[in-house]
């Protein structure tokens, strides 16, 4: 069975720092992965995703992420962030291929962001 | 606004009793998917349909039943509630039922179970 840890439950950061939440998964085959935004009162946002290619993708907001298939890893990156970018951030790992899409969420980072 | 659209917002009810949680999926989007989040759990998959199928099952307990119409939207119910089941209802859709594509997220159903 898949699963996903993210080993940070609560970051911090200053507003213009850089940012990088850390995802760790486990999964038999090769992984759909995803990462998706979740502001207060609001649903899921997917920020990326990746499913084969170029190991470095780029998402909405100017986020990143890199996959690294030797450390089971999906980490998010963002060069400068922003105080809008407060919120929580969840990796995801997805079963199914192009059957059916069962999604496994780690527990999830809140993101802090100080002016 | 993903386009995806739940009722109610707010549900508050008491142990034992059976509550339905409604959602709309995008236009044009065939599959639908729950998923619950609670304190405890976690963000959880629940079911999935596809075109009024169902097409992929997660943790969902035999209290909960769901079920696509053919009009696309979606319904899941809950019964013989218990506080552990108190959480955050999500109803995604996406264009097809593969990973492939876009699962988009409603706001939620919040369920209070007292």
């Amino acid at each position: 069975a898949q699963s996903v840890t993210q080993p940070d439950i609560h970051i911090t950061v200053s507003e213009g720092a850089s940012l990088e939440l850390r995802c760790n998964y486990s999964y038999g085959a090769t992984p759909y992965l995803f990462w998706y935004v979740q502001s207060p009162g609001q649903g899921l946002q997917l920020l990326l995703k990746y499913f084969s290619g170029d190991t470095l993708v780029q998402g909405i907001k100017g986020f990143e992420a890199e996959f690294k298939r030797s450390q089971s890893s999906f980490n998010l990156r963002k060069p400068s962030v922003h105080w809008s970018d407060a919120a929580e951030y969840f990796c995801a790992v997805g079963a199914g291929g192009t059957s059916y899409g069962k999604l496994t969420f780690g527990q999830g980072t809140i993101l802090t962001v100080h002016p | 606004d993903s386009g995806v659209t739940q009722t109610p917002k707010h549900l508050i009810t008491a142990t034992g009793q059976r509550v339905t949680l409604r959602c709309s999926p995008r236009s044009g989007d065939l599959s639908v998917y729950w998923y619950q989040q609670s304190l405890d759990q976690g963000l959880q998959f629940l079911i999935q349909y596809y075109n009024g199928e169902e097409r992929a099952k997660g943790n969902i307990l035999e209290r909960f039943s769901a079920q696509q119409f053919p009009d696309l939207h979606s319904e899941l119910n809950l019964s013989s509630l218990e506080l552990g089941d108190s959480a955050l209802y999500f109803c995604a859709s996406s264009v097809s039922s593969g990973l492939n594509n876009e699962q988009f997220f409603g706001p939620g159903t919040r369920l209070t179970v007292l």
